[in-house]
């Protein structure tokens, strides 16, 4: 079963405009969720996290919102960059670790 | 330290036959993380190793499968009598005591099966 769900699998944007990017989950038991970028022939790499008891986490251009009721998250990049192409991956932590399937981003300069 | 490293980054090999992986983690992560990913999904988690001991088993880690961290430092997956659905990029991913998993993921090795 899948615990955790990216039903969009691909977004483009324009340079410089908001790139928003959804996940959602099942399992509210979940402690930390976390948000990974993966260029083609790269292992992921972590970009962002939040913790399960906060709702939003901010670094640079990256924004992560929780809502813990709709067991929905999303992943803000504003302003995004063609650089910022690429596939992203939400996770989530309990005992084991749960990826979603990915919303591959195209950013159009 | 570069990173994870894998080893071999590509593998083809005839169905039956076994195959070994090996992911060596920054050296100062003391947990060890295996996953498989195919194409269109997500990483999935196989097994967890916290220094030399093995704390979780996905239950896709069937009997074939078996994973090793002999020292608490590189790992190895040993997939034996191989299946063509077998075929996949493993990836290993390593992190430090704390508390967010921040991890640390390898290059992967593709493994496919003819």
């Amino acid at each position: 079963d899948q615990q955790v769900k990216q039903n969009s699998p691909s977004l483009s944007v324009q340079e410089g405009r908001i790139s928003i990017l959804n996940c959602d989950y099942t399992n509210s038991m979940f402690d930390y969720f976390l948000w990974y970028k993966k260029y083609p022939a790269e292992g992921p790499t972590f970009l962002i996290s939040i913790s399960s008891i906060k709702d939003k986490n901010e670094d640079g251009r990256f924004t992560v919102f929780l809502n813990k009721s709709a067991k929905h998250l999303s992943l803000h990049i504003v302003p995004s960059q063609p650089g910022d192409s690429a596939v992203y991956f939400c996770a989530a932590t309990g005992n084991q670790f749960y990826f979603g399937t990915g919303t591959s981003l195209t950013v159009i300069p | 330290d570069t990173g994870v490293s894998q080893d071999p980054r590509h593998k083809i090999t005839k169905r039956g036959q076994n195959v070994t992986f090996r992911c060596d983690p920054i050296s100062e992560h003391n947990r060890l993380y295996w996953y498989r990913q195919t194409l269109g999904q997500g990483p999935e988690f196989l097994t967890y190793f916290q220094n030399e001991a093995q704390l979780e088993k996905s239950r896709l880690l069937s009997d074939r499968f078996s994973a090793e961290r002999p020292k608490g430092s590189f790992s190895t997956l040993e997939i034996q009598r191989t299946e063509q659905g077998d075929s996949a990029m493993y990836l290993c991913a390593s992190s430090s005591d704390g508390e967010v998993d921040e991890q640390y993921f390898g290059p992967g090795t593709r493994l496919t099966v003819t």
